[in-house]
């Protein structure tokens, strides 16, 4: 199983604020997701990494970016937040196939 | 069509029941298929994956693959109120994204 820390847990902010969700790992794993979640909705892929250096776009049109600086790091920004990003934001790691989650990010935005 | 389809319940069983859960995909080239549970308010937790065809059992649970049906299911068997949850089917795409359903949630009463 992996360790992936995200931060903050919860975050309310105003609306044109711009902000940054964290998300760690310290197993190594080379591949990453970012998932948006709706309370009793699907997971909805945003980003995603197969390594350092590489991001792709996922099947949800999204306003954020994503870096992949470090293996272990995989932080999602959020230019200017608006009330439809709020949200759960998922981050995932995977040494291959399966994927592990991290504990989410509620995201409000008012 | 839904890359991975799964019927959003709720699914209701008796305590000591087989639950049966289904899923169907959309991309013949996939090759890697996963179940996860997922309690409210929590993230989503790996409970088994599957790659080739046939049945893979752990536990009280079982996997079953038919690659030519497109088709995966889990069986639960001596469903416990405890395994009341939405249950998420998740395919690897051979791009490597990892695609969830929208998952059934189940509900098991004593």
């Amino acid at each position: 199983e992996a360790d992936i820390y995200q931060t903050p847990r919860y975050l309310v902010i105003g609306t044109g604020k711009k902000i940054t969700l964290e998300c760690s790992q310290t197993m190594g794993h080379d591949k990453m997701y970012w998932y948006q979640q709706d309370p009793g909705m699907e997971l909805h892929l945003i980003h995603y990494s197969y390594g350092v250096n590489s991001t792709e776009k996922g099947d949800l049109s999204s306003e954020s970016t994503v870096s992949r600086i470090r293996t272990e790091h995989f932080p999602l920004t959020l230019e200017s937040a608006r009330p439809s990003h709020t949200s759960q934001y998922l981050c995932a790691s995977s040494p291959g196939d399966e994927a592990f989650f991290g504990q989410g990010t509620r995201l409000t935005v008012v | 069509q839904k890359e991975v389809e799964q019927n959003s319940g709720p699914l209701s069983v008796p305590e000591g029941a087989i639950a049966s859960l289904n899923c169907t995909y959309s991309d013949r080239g996939s090759q890697s298929f996963f179940w996860y549970r997922q309690y409210s308010g929590k993230s989503p937790e790996l409970i088994m994956f599957i790659y080739s065809n046939g049945d893979k059992e752990d536990g009280r649970f079982t996997a079953q693959l038919n690659k030519a049906s497109q088709y995966v299911s889990l069986l639960i068997r001596d469903s416990q109120p405890s395994d009341s949850a939405t249950y998420l089917c998740a395919v690897k795409s051979p791009g490597d994204k990892l695609i969830f359903g929208t998952g059934t949630r189940l509900q098991v009463f004593p």
